[in-house]
């Protein structure tokens, strides 16, 4: 079982429309989860960090579920400008180790 | 701010031919990563240095792949031989700290084994 599982889509929604990605993870000590983002051959790059009670930051909402070990991302009102690869990714506590990446899933907002 | 910065960009190379990656991290960044991405997977993590230490290279195919991180800046990656399954994004990025929770990426380098 992959430490982290997405989705692999691709998600193709309109613009305006809202969506939701879900990730779980297997390993129940991991501590800190983020949500990147990748354009088409470019580098990842951070979207938001995920805490506990959720958080939001503009039209992009995230929320952990540690029962279920699962997070999520919705993104509401898509733009064009919002179609990329949503890597979901975890830290596990205690390990100087860094990121555990998923394998991304791809979102097109279409015209 | 000046970001990761990896050359080459692009290589193609024979199978059982060697290559080399360079990166320079972000100025004042101690811990370097090096990751490889296969088209449609996440980044993998290869070997993570901290200043010119390794702190985890359990996932590097050492017959084959070899990384150093001299004087605790830039760091290099080779692969010697080069396999098919080897054909994918290296990427090097760097952090602050051994447990920043964001780190920075380069632009990568492009390999294909033919």
């Amino acid at each position: 079982r992959k430490e982290v599982e997405q989705d692999p889509g691709p998600f193709n929604v309109p613009e305006g429309a809202t969506v939701a990605f879900n990730c779980t993870y297997s390993n129940s000590a991991s501590q800190s989860f983020f949500w990147y983002r990748q354009d088409c051959r470019k580098e990842p790059k951070l979207l938001m960090s995920v805490y506990s009670s959720g958080n939001e930051d503009g039209r992009f909402t995230a929320q952990l579920n540690r029962a279920s070990q699962y997070i999520s991302l919705l993104i509401r009102d898509s733009k064009l400008s919002d179609s990329a690869t949503y890597l979901c990714v975890v830290r596990v506590s205690g390990s100087a180790r860094q990121l555990t990446f998923g394998s991304g899933t791809q979102l097109t907002v279409l015209p | 701010e000046a970001g990761v910065a990896q050359s080459p960009r692009y290589k193609i190379i024979e199978k059982r031919q060697s290559v080399a990656f360079w990166c320079n991290p972000i100025s004042g960044h101690a811990t370097l990563y090096w990751y490889q991405q296969i088209l449609g997977q996440g980044p993998k993590l290869l070997i993570q240095f901290q200043n010119n230490g390794v702190v985890d290279d359990s996932q590097l195919p050492k017959d084959r792949f070899s990384a150093e991180r001299l004087k605790g800046v830039d760091s290099t990656l080779k692969i010697q031989p080069a396999k098919l399954e080897d054909s994918a994004v290296y990427l090097c990025a760097s952090s602050p700290g051994v447990s920043g929770n964001t780190i920075y990426f380069g632009e990568g380098s492009w390999l294909t084994v033919v």
